[in-house]
């Protein structure tokens, strides 16, 4: 079974901090993302990676940045974070577009509270 | 502009009644259609890929169907254990790398 493993569940952190958010996948993915869920917002894309260095923005990646030095591996940077940044953010992983089986395969989540 | 819209937002059913989940799309280039389990504080779990209209999948209680232009997710005989919020996306094939996820139906099934 493909594994997503996120650094942490839950996490608090003060105003102006920098966090970490990491996350591992065991597939061999090409493909990776991060994304952030809210209550009636759904899914967003923060920002996704299709190779090692290689990253992509996504729909809302103000405040964020990534980094992708191993393919297994994808690290979301919250360079100084804020109280709007208080969210579930989830790590997927995916095969490239272009084969089949091309669905994403999520980690538990990280719930963040900025305080 | 590509974009996903799930039906109802929420649902509650009866142990035993059955009933469908709506999810819409507009897209340019249909790659995929995946639909997905999500428990509360946890990360969604694939369940189905669907790729071209007139296509079915099953798995246990759920059947998943596709038009051109919509997806339903029926749910025959549902249990307590099938509450859960079920999200749809949809990935485009203009050679991008981005899925498109709707904002899900929170499904309640009471005994």
């Amino acid at each position: 079974d493909v594994k997503v493993t996120q650094s942490s569940r839950y996490l608090v952190k003060r105003t102006g901090e920098k966090v970490f958010l990491e996350c591992v996948q065991d597939m061999d993915h090409e493909n990776m993302f991060w994304y952030r869920q809210d209550p009636g917002l759904g899914l967003r894309l923060i920002y996704f990676s299709y190779d090692v260095k290689m990253k992509e923005k996504g729909d809302i990646p103000e405040g964020y940045s990534v980094s992708r030095e191993k393919k297994e591996r994808f690290s979301l940077i919250l360079e100084s974070a804020s109280t709007n940044q208080t969210s579930m953010y989830l790590c997927a992983s995916s095969l490239r577009p272009g084969e089949q089986n091309t669905e994403a395969f999520f980690g538990q989540g990280t719930r963040l509270t900025v305080v | 502009e590509d974009q996903v819209t799930q039906s109802p937002e929420a649902l509650r059913l009866q142990e035993g009644e059955s009933s469908s989940l709506n999810c819409s799309y507009t897209v340019s280039g249909l790659r995929g259609l995946f639909w997905y389990r999500q428990d509360p504080g946890k990360g969604p779990e694939f369940l189905f890929t669907l790729y071209s209209a007139g296509e079915e999948k099953e798995k246990e209680r759920l059947k998943a169907t596709l038009t051109k232009k919509e997806s339903f997710l029926h749910i025959t005989a549902p249990k307590p254990e099938d509450s859960a919020t079920y999200l749809c996306a949809v990935q485009a094939d203009t050679g991008g790398f981005k899925t498109i996820f709707g904002a899900g139906t929170r499904l309640f099934v009471k005994a």
